[in-house]
């Protein structure tokens, strides 16, 4: 089954200490994002990635790290997290322009 | 910044009423896609639609693409309880903006 996997679904930690999302697709699509939601401010772009090796920012890049050493994966960096970085997390990746973006299940991290 | 935004925020209906959303965006664009999204899970795509296309239909799904006003519309026909969600727009190629999106509840 196609599909995004993102682990784990829920996450509690405390300020500084770092964490990693771990995002999978089996898809092989060479596009994968992060994403955070917050009520009333809709979804969010963290970062994104084009193919291995590239990465860019997206609209709220601060405090967080991606890395993409393999296709199927994109894990998502919390080197010294923050309570103002609790908020509902989706990895999505999207396989060709001009098609829709398959979404990951989210994790929902609460920093302390 | 937000480009695109659904208005309106919420909408309350009756089973079998169609419902009908709007999205605005600010920039030119390439597609415009819709999300459904239910309490807190992944968002599902529910359609596309290209900038060179007016008009689009899947199932009891129509969505309008009007570039000179730069807004969309999703209508939901003859609608159910099971269509209870929030509903999402998103523009961008690979750099998205996603709407804050209308939540939808529908009343069996």
């Amino acid at each position: 089954e196609a599909q995004v996997t993102q682990n784990p679904r829920y996450l509690i930690t405390v300020t500084g200490k770092k964490l990693t999302v771990t995002c999978s697709q089996n898809m092989n699509h060479e596009y994968m994002s992060w994403y955070r939601q917050d009520p009333g401010l809709g979804l969010r772009q963290i970062y994104y990635s084009m193919n291995v090796e590239v990465t860019d920012k997206g609209d709220v890049p601060e405090g967080y790290k991606v890395s993409r050493k393999e296709k199927r994966n994109f894990p998502l960096i919390l080197e010294s997290p923050s309570p103002n970085q609790t908020s509902l997390y989706f990895c999505a990746s999207l396989g060709s322009y001009n098609s829709p973006l398959h979404f990951g299940n989210g994790t929902r991290l609460t920093v302390t | 910044s937000q480009q695109g935004e659904e208005d309106p925020q919420a909408l309350s209906i009756q089973e079998g009423e169609n419902a009908t959303m709007n999205c605005s965006y600010k920039t030119s664009i390439n597609n415009l896609q819709w999300y459904r999204q239910n309490s807190g899970r992944g968002l599902v795509h529910l359609i596309l639609i290209r900038s060179n296309e007016r008009e689009k239909h899947s199932g009891r799904l129509r969505v309008t693409l009007d570039t000179s006003k730069k807004s969309s519309s999703l209508l939901i026909t003859a609608s159910r309880a099971a269509d209870t969600a929030s509903y999402f727009c998103a523009t961008g190629t690979y750099k998205y903006i996603f709407g804050t999106g209308t939540r939808l509840k529908v009343l069996a």
